[in-house]
């Protein structure tokens, strides 16, 4: 089976841009969760998708936010793109067939890094 | 406030010695994960616990859940295990991650 793939892997941005960033889960994954990893603040929770449905949501603006498609691929938003989010963004998914229980294997792909200048 | 914290930050080992990575956490917990990040950015699961003990190889992953407490051992590491170890519980609704150790490994 073919990993996770997002989509690009690199991303240059000005301030005030926005930007959207796409992950195409293993097949057969429904939920798809996604996460930003900065050197000052570690590895942090956005947001889970299932079934086209945001489940979860970590603590982050509005200016943050995502979907789900029919075939479970997601994107993530970011509009009025801050210096502070620069950034690797992480996505992952998971055979989670419950909302919420966090008792499933994430499968995390590669990673699209967001430069904001 | 960390939920989770992790401990050392930061090993150097001699190849062939056994490594304890700690991780303790604040909340209640549906599941304690071990993530394995190599340079680049890549992360791999390891393990999920939600009790006892697992292993894999030469990684073993244990968890109290009355001390909320978890470690990931390395026996006769290797430099190949040279990567950044993150700790992660799930209470159900989010995760939280702890900062990280960073382990080196030297031939």
């Amino acid at each position: 089976k073919a990993g996770v793939t997002q989509t690009p892997r690199y991303l240059i941005k000005t301030r005030g841009q926005q930007v959207t960033l796409s992950c195409s889960p293993i097949s057969g994954h429904r939920s798809v969760s996604w996460y930003q990893q900065t050197p000052g603040q570690g590895l942090q929770f956005l947001f889970e998708y299932f079934s086209e449905t945001q489940r979860n949501k970590g603590n982050f603006p509005g200016r943050f936010s995502g979907r789900q498609f029919s075939n479970s691929r997601s994107e993530m938003n970011v509009s009025t793109l801050e210096l502070g989010d620069s950034a690797l963004y992480l996505c992952a998914s998971s055979t989670r067939t419950t909302s919420g229980s966090g008792t499933d294997t994430q499968y995390f792909g590669p990673g699209t890094r967001l430069t904001v200048l | 406030k960390n939920e989770v914290e992790q401990s050392p930050q930061n090993l150097t080992a001699q190849e062939g010695e056994f490594i304890t990575i700690n991780c303790s956490y604040s909340v209640g917990i549906s599941a304690l994960h071990w993530l394995q990040q190599h340079p680049g950015g890549g992360i791999v699961s390891l393990f999920m616990l939600s009790s006892g003990k697992k292993k894999h190889g030469r990684l073993i992953a244990t968890i109290n859940i009355q001390e909320k407490h978890s470690s990931l051992h390395i026996t006769a590491s290797h430099p190949r295990d040279s990567a950044v170890y993150i700790c992660a519980v799930s209470p159900g609704n989010q995760f939280y991650f702890g900062t990280g150790t960073s382990l080196t490994v030297i031939p």
